[in-house]
């Protein structure tokens, strides 16, 4: 079986500043790996996705992910945060089953403040 | 396109007493899916449905929660009895289809209360 674990709980962060959201996945298979966001009173949306190829994949809103398959780590930066982008984060694996059943970890709380 | 949508938005009920929660998909998306996400957790699969059919249901406390996906549209899923640790948020998402190009849509949830 497949987990998640997300490092941070909450990452405060100043406006324009770089960031980075760590994820770490565990399987003793190859996987999917996914980032979605999680706006305030709404669901969840599709951020980035790496399913194969480069390893830096390159999402919505600036955000980018690389995928490091010795670390089995799949962390998401984004070299200058907006206000907008206070959120929470998830990072979700998959393993090749023939569809998708993703697996989430705890979240990671980014808040951007002036 | 409308986003998926779910109903109701908050639900408060007593311990034992059942609930049922309502969603539906994005026209077209033939996947559909309920997560549960308790409060400091990342949301967890319930069950999935391709079509009218179901994927994948090996989360599902069967003993307690049903969930149906008639006509292949609509969906709901029910809690009969609900107990204390049901409270969480109620989930309902879909997909295009079940691979992994097919992103899933999220609707807003239900926030389900048991006291």
């Amino acid at each position: 079986a497949q987990s998640v674990t997300q490092l941070d709980s909450q990452v405060p962060v100043f406006e324009e500043a770089p960031v980075e959201l760590r994820c770490n996945y565990s399987s003793s298979v190859s996987v999917y790996l996914f980032w979605y966001v999680q706006y305030p009173n709404q669901g969840l949306q599709l951020l980035l996705k790496y399913l194969s190829g480069s390893t830096l994949v390159k999402g919505i809103n600036g955000f980018e992910a690389e995928f490091n398959k010795s670390q089995t780590s799949f962390h998401l930066r984004k070299p200058s945060v907006h206000i907008s982008d206070t959120a929470e984060y998830f990072c979700a694996v998959s393993q090749y089953t023939g569809f998708q059943k993703l697996v989430f970890g705890t979240g990671t709380r980014l808040l951007v403040s002036p | 396109e409308a986003g998926v949508a779910q109903s109701p938005r908050y639900k408060i009920i007593e311990k034992r007493q059942s609930v049922a929660f309502w969603c539906n998909p994005i026209s077209g998306h033939a996947t559909l899916y309920w997560y549960q996400q308790i409060l400091g957790q990342g949301p967890k699969l319930l069950i999935q449905f391709q079509n009218n059919g179901v994927v994948d249901d090996s989360q599902l406390p069967k003993d307690r929660f049903s969930a149906e996906r008639l006509k292949g549209v609509d969906s709901t899923l029910k809690i009969q009895p609900a107990k204390l640790e049901d409270s969480a948020v109620y989930l309902c998402a879909s997909s295009l289809e079940q691979d992994y190009n097919s992103p899933l849509h999220f609707g807003n949830g239900t926030r389900l209360t048991v006291t």
